[in-house]
């Protein structure tokens, strides 16, 4: 197993320019998040999503939009990037359920100019 | 809502020094309790976890953590730190029924030879 995948590692964007995070697993499963790093704030919850064709708002959703057409993919998209949304993302994936354990990707570390 | 707080920012230490990082939770109902770690440049991993059962945890590397309930607290603790236990570590708990982590803030350890 690969795991949690994420692409690209590192991308410099400037304010207005739209992207995509990818985010992969091929654990089958269920659960699929993303998250924001910021120093001094920790682990931030963007979208969320408990199965294909489902998604969730997290604490801090405002420009970011997903999507999940399948189980294994859950990309992040910023329509309009802003200097604001310059952090690292995590991808984090679990099996459904209430006492299963989150594993995290390895990140994409976002610059916005 | 539930929240989570790492009162310890940033902790150095000497080696074989021992080690004890504060986490506080509020959430009135039954919680998951986890810590990660994260080595410079690397991604989140999973030390350990609290789900149910016997409230001293033991995870790898030597770290444990307890939970105690009437303090809502999970404390992290390892007896002789190493120069490779500098690294941020992340308090988080899940409640609720759902599968939403909330992370603390973060605590930096550095680890002086």
């Amino acid at each position: 197993n690969a795991g949690v995948t994420q692409t690209p590692k590192f991308q410099v964007l400037k304010t207005g320019q739209s992207m995509t995070l990818q985010c992969a697993q091929d654990m089958n499963h269920e659960y699929m998040s993303w998250y924001r790093q910021d120093p001094g704030m920790g682990l931030r919850l963007i979208h969320y999503s408990v199965g294909a064709g489902i998604t969730d708002q997290g604490e801090v959703p405002n420009g970011y939009n997903v999507s999940r057409s399948t189980t294994e993919d859950f990309p992040l998209r910023l329509l309009s990037a802003a200097p604001s949304q310059t952090s690292v993302y995590f991808c984090a994936s679990s099996l459904s359920g209430y006492q299963e354990t989150q594993y995290f990707g390895p990140g994409t570390r976002l610059l916005v100019l | 809502a539930q929240s989570v707080s790492q009162h310890n920012h940033h902790v150095i230490l000497s080696e074989a020094a021992s080690l004890e990082l504060g986490c506080n939770y509020s959430y009135g109902g039954t919680v998951n309790l986890f810590w990660y770690v994260q080595y410079p440049g690397q991604h989140l991993q999973l030390l350990l976890k609290y789900f149910s059962g016997d409230p001293l945890v033991k995870g790898i590397k030597g770290f444990e953590a307890e939970f105690i309930k009437s303090k809502f607290s999970f404390n992290l603790r390892k007896p002789s730190v190493q120069w490779s236990d500098t690294a941020e570590y992340f308090c988080a708990v899940r409640g609720g029924g759902g599968n939403k982590l909330t992370f603390g803030t973060g605590t930096q350890l550095k680890v002086e030879l």
